[in-house]
């Protein structure tokens, strides 16, 4: 099993560029969340879906976050434009279909620096 | 969710057993204890959970007081890769996937 794959790992752009983020979860994971880490703000969760569908997006901190799920292994993160305190480290993590409690996968993380 | 409260950080000797306590005097009834842990410039990495009986697997071990207002996470022979930033995490089971949110944690130094 490969794991949570996330892609790029690193990436810096300028501000006002798009910038989008791609994860691929562990096959037959029904669930995938997408978090922040900042050294300010610690981990936070940004939006998760259910089989596709964004269950809660509370976390996505404005408009210009926005993402997508388009099938069972593949989702992406997307900010336009972008902005320097958008800086931070985004994990995609999955979950297998429900077992009473909450086994979260997560993968390695993309670096975002925005200049 | 119940609130947790961990030291901001420890230190173990390598070989040596590393016991991180977690308080969660507020916790109810359903509410489960996870523990994650996330070495540096990884993803967050879960280890294990529990209600209310003690729990053990390939990772480590938890303890969970009779009242479930404390609980500690064990890890029997820390090794230096288990340097690592190590949460806890309550939440309740309702029935759909939840969020966790993660707090501080406690940052665990081994040594040799």
């Amino acid at each position: 099993d490969a794991g949570v794959i996330q892609s790029p790992r690193h990436e810096v752009t300028e501000m006002g560029q798009e910038v989008t983020l791609r994860c691929k979860p562990i096959s037959g994971h029904d669930y995938l969340f997408w978090y922040r880490q900042t050294m300010m703000r610690g981990l936070e969760l940004l939006i998760y879906f259910n089989n596709n569908v964004p269950i809660d997006d509370s976390g996505m901190p404005e408009d210009r976050f926005s993402a997508k799920m388009p099938n069972a292994s593949f989702s992406t993160l997307k900010i336009q434009p972008s902005e320097p305190r958008d800086s931070a480290v985004y994990f995609c993590a999955s979950s297998p279909p429900l077992r009473g409690y909450n086994e979260q996968f997560f993968g390695p993380g993309t670096r975002l620096t925005v200049l | 969710d119940a609130k947790t409260t961990q030291p901001p950080s420890m230190d173990c000797a390598e070989g040596r057993a590393a016991n991180l306590p977690c308080n969660h005097s507020t916790i109810s009834g359903n509410e489960y204890v996870y523990w994650y842990r996330q070495i540096h410039s990884q993803g967050p990495q879960y280890i294990i959970h529990g209600l209310k009986n003690n729990e053990t697997n390939e990772m480590a071990s938890l303890i969970i007081t009779e009242d479930r207002k404390s609980s500690t996470l064990i890890l029997p022979h820390a090794t230096l890769r288990d340097t690592a930033v190590y949460y806890c995490i309550v939440r309740a089971y309702t029935g759909t996937a939840s969020k966790l949110t993660f707090g501080t944690g406690t940052r665990l130094q081994v040594t040799l």
